[in-house]
């Protein structure tokens, strides 16, 4: 079945360091791939997308590219801020509605 | 525009019982899913509903359960609690059913089973 591996966290940065988030993913056919950002003692919030291979989803300063050769969509910042402080989610959805495959999540925290 | 409410926020059940849960969707919206966060197994499908049918189920037993109204608010159900059954219950609901992952989701209701 489908699946979607992301690196474990937490991830601890200072402000305005650059941030990596790896995720890659195994499924059959062409998923939209997605991140989705749930801040502390709220919902998930979706954060970007893309839906085929070598599209670039951006919002925020966030970036991450749908990289089918390597099956990854890893999510990029160059400058974090304390407010970016949350567990991010990479998610798939393989044409089968709105019923998406979700990574572990990362924890990521920013120290002024 | 509000956004998608999950009531009640908080419970707590013993083994044996069993609990409603309601999600009232984004006006407009169609379609609502419901998803279990727990930090074992993270976050899992339950199912899905579109036009008071349900258009997908994920791996659970069938003690969980849903429904959804004309109204598009939806309810779930899990009956006979067990402990496993303590986590984060997150619904999310779409303006159509299939194949955007464009989920807004509510802030989730959180059952602990004693």
């Amino acid at each position: 079945g489908d699946s979607v591996t992301q690196m474990e966290g937490p991830v601890t940065l200072s402000e305005e360091a650059f941030l990596t988030i790896n995720c890659t993913y195994t499924a059959t056919g062409y998923p939209s791939l997605f991140w989705y950002v749930q801040y502390p003692g709220e919902g998930l919030q979706l954060l970007l997308k893309a839906t085929k291979a070598d599209d670039k989803g951006s919002n925020k300063g966030f970036e991450a590219t749908y990289r089918k050769e390597t099956t990854s969509f890893h999510l990029e910042k160059g400058s974090v801020q304390v407010s970016d402080s949350a567990v991010y989610f990479c998610a798939l959805d393989n044409n089968a509605g709105n019923m998406l495959t979700f990574g572990g999540g990362t924890r990521l925290m920013v120290k002024p | 525009k509000a956004g998608v409410t999950q009531t009640p926020r908080y419970l707590i059940k013993t083994r044996g019982q069993q609990v409603t849960l309601s999600c009232s969707p984004i006006s407009g919206h169609r379609s609502v899913s419901w998803y279990q966060q727990t930090p074992g197994q993270g976050l899992q499908f339950l199912f899905e509903y579109f036009s008071e049918t349900q258009r997908n189920k994920g791996n659970f037993p069938g003690r969980f359960s849903g429904r959804q109204f004309s109204n598009s608010r939806s309810e779930m159900n899990v009956s006979t609690l067990e402990l496993g059954d303590s986590a984060l219950y997150l619904c999310a609901s779409s303006l159509k059913a299939g194949n955007t992952g464009e989920l807004f989701f509510g802030e989730g209701s959180r059952l602990t089973v004693l």
